[in-house]
């Protein structure tokens, strides 16, 4: 399917265990981002990327590892899960718009994440 | 940090009227975008509005760009319940092009 799509969209977890969240795009757009949503605290950056092997931390990306080997893919793992972490999270991706700047953000629809 | 600040943060309001909503951001921007979000669903694009640009439409929506107040809004004319979701405003930095900062969002309810 054409789009952006994350797996899997719900997930339970203890403290301690790893954990990886998948991230698909199918548009071949360059930048990806990962973010984190929370009550009273809105959309948290946490890594993002602008392109294959080019990534960058956001506002809070401690506790978290990501790659991209492929420009379609940008997985978010937790190396450790905490209590903190459970969280939404959304995967988005962009491309390059007018003089460079990054144009509109489009959103996968989330992956809820519960560490126990 | 945010950026951006929305106002209200909460709005209820009768099908049929219209909603508007404001943001004010603290640093130069090069363009403001207006996110929608369902619940229990991801953000959707509405509105990109560039620094050099005063006021946007797109079918029911008009969002205006006052840089010397830094701030922004967005007009929903006719709603309608299905325009209940919250709504986020997202600049760009002059200095940082490549990220969005988001405010905390308006939740809106239109009801029937």
């Amino acid at each position: 399917d054409a789009g952006i799509t994350q797996s899997p969209r719900y997930k339970i977890t203890e403290t301690g265990r790893q954990v990886t969240l998948m991230c698909h795009q199918t548009w071949s757009h360059s930048y990806m981002f990962w973010y984190r949503q929370d009550l009273g605290h809105g959309l948290r950056l946490i890594y993002y990327s602008a392109a294959a092997d080019i990534t960058d931390k956001g506002e809070v990306p401690d506790g978290y590892v990501v790659s991209r080997s492929k420009t379609e893919n940008f997985p978010l793992t937790l190396e450790s899960a905490t209590r903190s972490q459970t969280s939404v999270y959304f995967c988005a991706s962009s491309n390059w718009g007018l003089a460079g700047v990054v144009s509109e953000q489009y959103f996968g629809p989330g992956t809820r994440l519960t560490v126990t | 940090s945010q950026q951006g600040e929305e106002d209200p943060q909460a709005l209820s309001i009768q099908e049929g009227e219209n909603a508007t909503m404001n943001c004010s951001y603290k640093t130069s921007i090069n363009n403001l975008q207006w996110y929608r979000q369902n619940s229990g669903r991801g953000l959707v694009h509405l509105i990109l509005i560039r620094s050099n640009e005063r006021e946007k439409h797109s079918g029911r929506l008009r969002v205006t760009l006052d840089t010397s107040k830094k701030s922004s809004s967005l007009l929903i004319t006719a709603s309608r319940a299905a325009d209940t979701a919250s709504y986020f405003c997202a600049t760009f930095n002059a200095g940082n092009n490549r990220k969005l900062i988001w405010g905390l969002g308006t939740s809106l309810a239109v009801n029937p």
